[in-house]
């Protein structure tokens, strides 16, 4: 079946390091993939999206490329600031499931300054 | 502007009471969604909505029903709440489509006594 898998965290990081939080996918076809952001207090919103493979999504500083051959779509972020503290989801949506996101656990992210 | 909006932002409940959490978009969106966020469980997929009169289970439906009357509102009631219910519950709308991002409602805590 389809499944997400993202590191577990948290992960903790000085200001202006390097992030990654990799995310690996299960699933036959073409799914799209999805990184999603939810702050302290709120609820989810989209931070970036890939639609096909070698697609990369970006938005805020991030990035992630849709990797077919890995089935792999990490996050990455040059320089983090403490605002980027937050917990963030992989997700994955297919069209034999309805267009229902299968999700990640979510990575909890700590940035100290 | 659009948006997705749910009362009440917090409840506390005793074991045994029905109780009905509101989610209301103004997206005109087909798709809803409820979910409720566990720490160890991500996001778990409660019901959801395709349209007006049509509903579905999701993967922790037990003890949980929606009715979709219109498409603006997808209100969830929880029959009889129970200790295992406590939960911070999310309600999200988004367009049908694989590609379509989701669109989530700031949450309500809920604490069943």
């Amino acid at each position: 079946g389809n499944s997400v898998t993202q590191m577990e965290g948290p992960v903790t990081l000085s200001e202006e390091a390097f992030l990654t939080i990799n995310c690996t996918y299960t699933a036959t076809g073409y799914p799209s993939l999805f990184w999603y952001v939810q702050y302290p207090g709120e609820g989810l919103q989209l931070l970036l999206k890939a639609t096909k493979a070698d697609d990369k999504g970006s938005n805020k500083g991030f990035e992630a490329t849709y990797r077919k051959e890995t089935t792999s779509f990490h996050l990455e972020k040059g320089s983090v600031q403490v605002s980027d503290s937050a917990v963030y989801f992989c997700a994955l949506s297919r069209r034999d499931s309805n267009y229902q996101l299968i999700w990640g656990a979510g990575t909890k992210l700590i940035i100290k300054p | 502007d659009a948006e997705i909006t749910q009362s009440p932002r917090h409840k506390i409940t005793e074991t045994g009471r029905q109780v009905t959490l509101a989610c209301h978009q103004t997206w005109n969106h087909n798709n809803m969604f409820w979910y409720r966020q566990d720490l160890g469980h991500g996001l778990r997929l409660i019901h959801y909505s395709y349209g007006v009169q049509d509903t579905n289970k999701g993967e922790v439906s037990d003890g949980y029903s929606v009715s979709r009357s219109n498409t603006e509102d997808l209100p969830l009631t929880l029959e009889s709440a129970a200790s295992s219910q406590t939960s911070v519950y999310f309600c999200a709308s988004s367009e049908s489509g694989v590609q379509e991002t989701q669109y989530f409602g700031p949450g309500t805590r809920l604490l069943v006594l």
